[in-house]
């Protein structure tokens, strides 16, 4: 099994729907992160939580929102998608000197 | 400006030939250096980590800090098309902290 699980891989949805992205973790560290990817901008942050009670905005946090449901597990919420949301999407935990990655979910509002 | 520069490429060289990526970055506060190695369709992988100037080496990469000149380098010697991949340089304050990428380099290593 991989150490950060995504799911979905893939979604698409229409503009104005609400979706969720969910990221689960099996490192057992504390910290989790989402990032979107776009071409030319490379990883952008959007959110960040340092354990289950502290969540933090990234550069990028307008339009989406985060919840920490237990220290394996962080989603990332859009609560009304927009086409300009069409993105890949990562999650990530960490260690002191290594970041670990999920497979992302490529997401597409149309 | 952003904090972490880095030409997007693409980069093609032939197989066997050595490979120079580059970064640069802003932010004086920056102490811990990464390159992460990205396949199309699968998450970044770390593939070096320093934060130190000088130069590290595991097998065939060298990653190269000058913080002098604030300059980040990747090289990869007897480049192989399994080296093919999207290749970000990150950077950050201080360990466990927020990591900033750059855009990534396109590498293809042609047989």
């Amino acid at each position: 099994d991989a150490d950060v699980t995504q799911t979905p891989r893939n979604r698409i949805t229409k503009t104005g729907k609400r979706i969720m992205l969910e990221c689960s973790q099996t490192k057992g560290h504390d910290r989790m992160y989402w990032y979107r990817q776009d071409p030319g901008l490379g990883l952008r942050l959007i959110y960040y939580s340092f354990d289950v009670k502290d969540i933090n905005k990234g550069e990028i946090s307008d339009g989406y929102s985060v919840s920490r449901q237990a220290q394996a597990k962080f989603s990332l919420s859009l609560e009304s998608a927009i086409p300009n949301q069409t993105a890949l999407y990562f999650c990530a935990t960490r260690s002191n000197t290594e970041a670990f990655f999920g497979q992302g979910t490529r997401l597409t509002v149309v | 400006q952003k904090e972490v520069e880095q030409d997007p490429g693409p980069l093609s060289v032939p197989e066997g030939a050595i490979v120079s990526l580059n970064c640069t970055y802003s932010n004086s506060a920056f102490q811990y250096f990464m390159w992460y190695r990205q396949y199309s369709r699968k998450g970044p992988e770390l593939l070096m980590y320093t934060y130190s100037s000088g130069n590290k080496e595991d097998g065939r990469f060298t990653a190269q800090v000058d913080k002098s000149s604030k300059y980040i380098s990747l090289f990869i010697r007897d480049s192989q098309p399994s080296d093919s991949a999207t290749y970000l340089c990150a950077s950050e304050p201080g360990g466990n902290e927020k990591l900033t990428f750059g855009t990534g380099t396109r590498l293809t290593i042609i047989p």
